[in-house]
């Protein structure tokens, strides 16, 4: 299997711009997550998915992002308004199942600049 | 809720030498716990993991015991090398509920 792979690798974007990230899960993983990691605030959990339906999505920062799973191998989080805040490297990674201990696989990032 | 408080860096060492790097945990039940590996330009791979106390997890000559008692998960290893060179990142996740929740990670750079 190829791993996570997320779209696009670097992001630049003007602030007021609609941004789309995209990620596709290890096929056979029932679970996905997105993550935003950033100097100040480290690695923070923003929204998972389990079986395409999300679960806790207490981690979004505010209404302007949204996240989809329409389907088991897709999945997409989305900025819209952008602002320059958002700039960070926004990572999917995805698990088999809610267990509590299988290890969850990540993509190489997005890296996000919103000027 | 669950926390991570994990060793705060930059740390340097010389190659060859010991590392230690600390983590301490606040959770409710029994959760597992993970040590990940982030080099520059990737995304997090999990480096080793145990799932339940006195657990030994271990992978490319890092160690980590759970401790329940002390409720702690450090990380060693007896002789680093460049190539260990990266950020590390203590976690832990409940049963049932399998959302990651990480410590601020740990820099390491060894020098030759």
């Amino acid at each position: 299997d190829a791993g996570v792979i997320q779209s696009p690798r670097h992001e630049v974007t003007e602030m007021g711009q609609e941004v789309t990230l995209r990620c596709k899960p290890i096929s056979g993983h029932n679970s996905l997550f997105w993550y935003r990691q950033t100097m100040m605030r480290g690695l923070e959990l923003l929204i998972y998915f389990n079986n395409n339906v999300p679960i806790d999505d207490s981690g979004m920062p505010e209404d302007r992002f949204s996240a989809k799973m329409p389907n088991a191998s897709f999945s997409t989080l989305k900025i819209q308004p952008s602002e320059p805040r958002d700039s960070a490297v926004y990572f999917c990674a995805s698990s088999l199942g809610p267990t509590g201990n299988t290890e969850a696989f990540f993509g190489q990032g997005t890296r996000l600049t919103v000027v | 809720g669950d926390s991570v408080t994990q060793m705060e860096g930059p740390v340097t060492l010389s190659e060859e030498a010991f590392l230690t790097i600390n983590c301490t945990y606040t959770a409710t039940g029994y959760p597992s716990l993970f040590w990940y590996v982030q080099y520059p330009g990737e995304g997090l791979q999990l480096l080793l993991k145990a799932t339940k106390a006195d657990d030994k997890g271990s992978n490319k000559g890092f160690e980590a015991t759970y401790r329940k008692e002390t409720t702690s998960f450090h990380l060693e290893k007896g002789s680093v090398q460049v190539s260990d060179s990266a950020v590390y990142f203590c976690a832990l996740s409940n049963f049932g509920n399998e959302k990651l929740t990480f410590g601020t990670g740990t820099r390491l750079t060894i020098i030759p």
